[in-house]
């Protein structure tokens, strides 16, 4: 089974903050997504990768960054924390454009 | 712009009871929509993929249709069980692209 492991379920953090959430995946899937869920909006994309060190800006880019140095890691980085990043942070991987995106369980970010 | 809109927002069933959940989308070229699960605190989980050339498609209590010509889809779930309480998300994948498009998801109470 391929497991995608989101490092923290929760997190609470402070307005201006430099934040990282990291997302490894053990099947050597191409490609690699950013997702956050917030009520009655389902999930946004924030930042995709097809591949090592190549990054596209999603839907909601703004205040976000990535970093995919290697292929089972996708990073996504809060350059200065603010108050409406407070969500539920989902990373998937898929190997192949019609394949299954597998989640991991999410990161519950909370900024004060 | 691609679209996917799913109906009800929210259903409340008793167990036991069968339920239907809708799913209308823009998305073009169409390549193929997915139905996943996302149990509280969860990833989503795939449920089905369908294709331009499937109608009907079944996993267990679950089944999945899906009208090309009028872009809709459905997932049935049969005798329905306390643990189907989740949210459904229809996802819709276009020709080409590396990424799917996310309906905002029906949550599914069922009550004992």
């Amino acid at each position: 089974d391929v497991k995608v492991t989101q490092s923290s379920r929760y997190l609470v953090k402070r307005t201006g903050e430099k934040v990282f959430l990291e997302c490894v995946q053990d099947m050597d899937h191409e490609n690699m997504f950013w997702y956050r869920q917030d009520p009655g909006l389902g999930l946004r994309l924030i930042y995709f990768s097809y591949d090592v060190k190549m990054k596209e800006k999603g839907d909601i880019p703004e205040g976000y960054s990535v970093s995919r140095e290697k292929k089972e890691r996708f990073s996504l980085i809060l350059e200065s924390a603010s108050t409406n990043q407070t969500s539920m942070y989902l990373c998937a991987s898929s190997p192949s454009r019609n394949s299954p995106l597998h989640f991991g369980n999410g990161t519950r970010l909370t900024v004060t | 712009k691609n679209q996917v809109e799913q109906s009800p927002q929210s259903l409340i069933i008793l167990e036991g009871k069968n339920c239907t959940l809708q799913c209308n989308y823009t998305v073009s070229p169409f390549s193929n929509l997915r139905w996943y699960k996302q149990d509280t605190g969860r990833g989503p989980v795939s449920l089905t993929i369908m294709t331009f050339s499937e109608n009907t498609k079944s996993n267990g209590r679950y089944t999945a249709t899906l009208d090309a010509d009028t872009k809709q889809s459905s997932l049935h779930i049969t005798a329905s069980q306390l643990s189907d309480s989740a949210s459904y998300i229809c996802v819709v994948t276009s020709g080409g692209s590396y990424i799917p498009t996310f309906g905002r998801g029906t949550s599914l109470i069922v009550h004992p």
